[in-house]
């Protein structure tokens, strides 16, 4: 079975410090990888994929992730965190084979001001 | 383009009625799959349709159901609701071409169903 973990519920940092939202993941064969962003009453927004190629992946609002395959992570940043970036980050895993996306529980970033 | 659209966005319903969601998705894509987005459960995988047949099916009682029409449209139903179905359920939408696992799924904002 595929499946990805956040391991921190909350972040908090300051604007204009550098943002990071942890997510590790397991799966047989190869990763496809997903970040996506939940504001409040809303659906979720796509931010970037890691399919295959470069292990630094550039996304939308000026996020990014790293793939490392040695340590099965896919952390996503920011160099600098913006107050509008506070919102629910979900990591996601595509399932080989049934194209069902299975979502880390989430991680409620918070910026202040 | 226009994004993956659903209506209604909101709905109360009490326990025993049934409830119908409707799920546009974005002009091209065949892929339409649903998730349940509940606070205790985070977000679960319910069940994905392509060309009017379901291909993936997550762990969800009968009641849960769901339906693809010719143009894509998309529609969920639950019956006899509970308390627990409560929850913002999700639609999402992708070209979905066969064996392409790693396409982008799109999301609409969502239908928020309370059963009381």
């Amino acid at each position: 079975a595929q499946s990805v973990a956040q391991p921190e519920d909350q972040v908090n940092v300051a604007e204009g410090n550098p943002l990071t939202v942890k997510c590790t993941y397991s799966v047989s064969g190869n990763p496809y990888l997903f970040w996506y962003v939940q504001y409040p009453n809303r659906g979720l927004q796509f931010l970037l994929k890691y399919i295959t190629g470069d292990n630094l992946v550039k996304g939308s609002y000026g996020f990014e992730a790293e793939f490392n395959k040695s340590q099965t992570s896919f952390h996503l940043k920011k160099p600098s965190a913006l107050v509008s970036d506070s919102a629910l980050y979900f990591c996601a895993v595509i399932s080989l084979g049934d194209y069902k996306l299975s979502f880390g529980a989430g991680t409620t970033v918070t910026v202040r001001a | 383009k226009a994004g993956v659209t659903q209506t209604p966005r909101y709905l109360i319903k009490t326990r025993g009625q049934q409830v119908t969601l409707s799920c546009s998705p974005i002009s091209g894509h065949r892929s339409v799959s649903w998730y349940q987005q509940t606070p205790g459960q985070g977000l679960q995988f319910l069940f994905e349709y392509f060309s009017e047949t379901q291909r993936n099916k997550g762990n969800f009682p009968g009641r849960f159901s769901g339906r693809q029409f010719s143009n894509s449209r998309s529609e969920m139903n639950v019956s006899t609701l509970e308390l627990g179905d409560s929850a913002l359920y999700l639609c999402a939408s992708s070209s979905g071409l066969a064996g392409v696992y790693q396409e982008t799924q799109y999301f609409g904002p969502g239908t928020r169903l309370l059963v009381l």
